[in-house]
């Protein structure tokens, strides 16, 4: 069975400072890996996506990811955070079509100005 | 174009009561899973509905059930809830069936406090 690890909880980062959160992943095949982000209150809204191709993949609002396959790593990076990307991070993955996507445990965004 | 909608945001229970939430899937979705997102922690997968009919569950027990009708939207019920059912939950839309492999629609999640 698939499984997600966010090693940190909590990050902080100066606004217009780059960031990078950290997902590790565990699943035998290719997965399907996701970003979403949860702002307080709000339900989760997707950031990215890698299915297949291009590791590097591109974003909403700045965000980028690199999927290694070497290090079962999916990190999320954005050049120059600004105080509005505070929010929760989530990476998931997905084993396939009909099989359900499993979150890591969050990390939480702190952004000071 | 409307996109899931979760009823109600907020309710607040007694231990060993039953609660009933709703989600309408976002338009052209026919499939709806549920997701516990307890405080600090991220989702964790309830059910799916497709076809009016369960198809995954995931480590929760028979006091978690739900339903699917003819028009997408679905209905998460907790029997006998406990403190611990507090949390919020998510509904999220996809289509045709397919949830690993494709982006999820979240709604914007019910708070359930139990008391």
């Amino acid at each position: 069975a698939q499984s997600v690890t966010q090693p940190d909880i909590h990050i902080t980062v100066s606004e217009g400072a780059s960031l990078e959160l950290r997902c590790n992943y565990s699943y035998g095949a290719t997965p399907y890996l996701f970003w979403y982000v949860q702002s307080p209150g709000q339900g989760l809204q997707l950031l990215l996506k890698y299915f297949s191709g291009d590791t590097l993949v591109q974003g909403i609002k700045g965000f980028e990811a690199e999927f290694k396959r070497s290090q079962s790593s999916f990190n999320l990076r954005k050049p120059s955070v600004h105080w509005s990307d505070a929010a929760e991070y989530f990476c998931a993955v997905g084993a396939g079509r009909d099989d359900k996507i499993i979150f890591g445990k969050g990390t939480r965004l702190h952004i000071l100005p | 174009d409307a996109g899931v909608t979760q009823s109600p945001t907020h309710l607040i229970k007694t231990r060993g009561q039953q609660v009933t939430l709703r989600c309408s899937p976002k338009s052209g979705h026919d499939t709806v899973s549920w997701y516990q997102q307890a405080l600090g922690q991220g989702p964790q997968f309830i059910f799916q509905y497709y076809e009016e009919e369960e198809r995954q569950r995931g480590n929760f027990p028979d006091r978690f059930s739900g339903h699917q009708f003819p028009n997408y939207s679905s209905e998460l019920n907790v029997n006998a809830l406990l403190l611990g059912d507090s949390a919020l939950y998510l509904c999220a839309s996809t289509r045709g069936g397919g949830w690993g492999n494709t982006e999820a629609f979240f709604g914007q999640g019910t708070r359930l406090t139990v008391v």
